[in-house]
């Protein structure tokens, strides 16, 4: 079945202590992306990255980090988690063999940074 | 820069009557418009594209370049209707711009 999955769904941690949420996809797909959801603000891109090795600032990078080594494995680490980085993030992965595909999305990792 | 507004928060419509949803955006150049819908415990998912001029689920959304706008419409709302909705804009290389969601609720 074609999906992004996203890990952990759920997690609950203190300020500083540094996490990664991963991102995998099994579509052979080139472009992968991360968003945060909030209450009021919709969704708002973190960052994303349009092919191996290749990663850029979305509109709220800041606290955030990504890596993209792999085709399918896009991960995004809270390198000192703070408290308004309590949010719901999702991943999400596109084809780029044309511009504008739909993206699909993972299933969402609720984060709460106490 | 590119913008997507969804003035409605939350909106309330009865089984059997229409809906509309509106989205405006603004953006220099020609874009692509998109609908999300993420039902309740589901992930976030493509519901209609502006390019494909389909209907599904009996939602259909028409670009209108000169009022910049790209609102969803259903004559009939069904109870299944109920979600978050979210109207995105595509300036082009995937990237997606999302407005502030509606929810939709349709009562019984």
């Amino acid at each position: 079945e074609a999906q992004v999955t996203q890990n952990p769904r759920y997690l609950i941690t203190v300020t500083g202590k540094k996490l990664t949420v991963t991102c995998s996809q099994n579509m052979n797909h080139e472009y992968m992306s991360w968003y945060r959801q909030d209450p009021g603000l919709g969704l708002r891109q973190i960052y994303y990255s349009m092919n191996v090795e290749v990663t850029d600032k979305g509109d709220v990078p800041e606290g955030y980090k990504v890596s993209r080594k792999e085709k399918r494995n896009f991960p995004l680490i809270l390198e000192s988690p703070s408290p308004n980085q309590t949010s719901l993030y999702f991943c999400a992965s596109s084809s780029n063999s044309y511009s504008n595909q739909p993206q699909h999305f993972g299933d969402g990792t609720r984060l709460s940074i106490l | 820069a590119q913008r997507v507004t969804q003035p409605e928060k939350l909106l309330s419509v009865f089984k059997g009557a229409p809906v509309e949803l509106k989205c405006n955006y603004s953006y220099s150049g020609s874009p692509e418009l998109f609908w999300y819908v993420q039902y309740s415990r589901q992930r976030l998912q493509l519901l209609l594209r502006h390019i494909s001029r389909e209907s599904i689920k009996g939602f259909t959304a028409d670009l209108n370049k000169g009022e910049t706008s790209f609102h969803l419409k259903k004559p009939f709302a069904q109870e299944e209707d109920s979600a978050m909705y979210y109207c995105a804009l595509s300036p082009g290389a995937n990237n997606l711009f999302f407005g502030t969601g509606t929810r939709l609720t349709v009562i019984p």
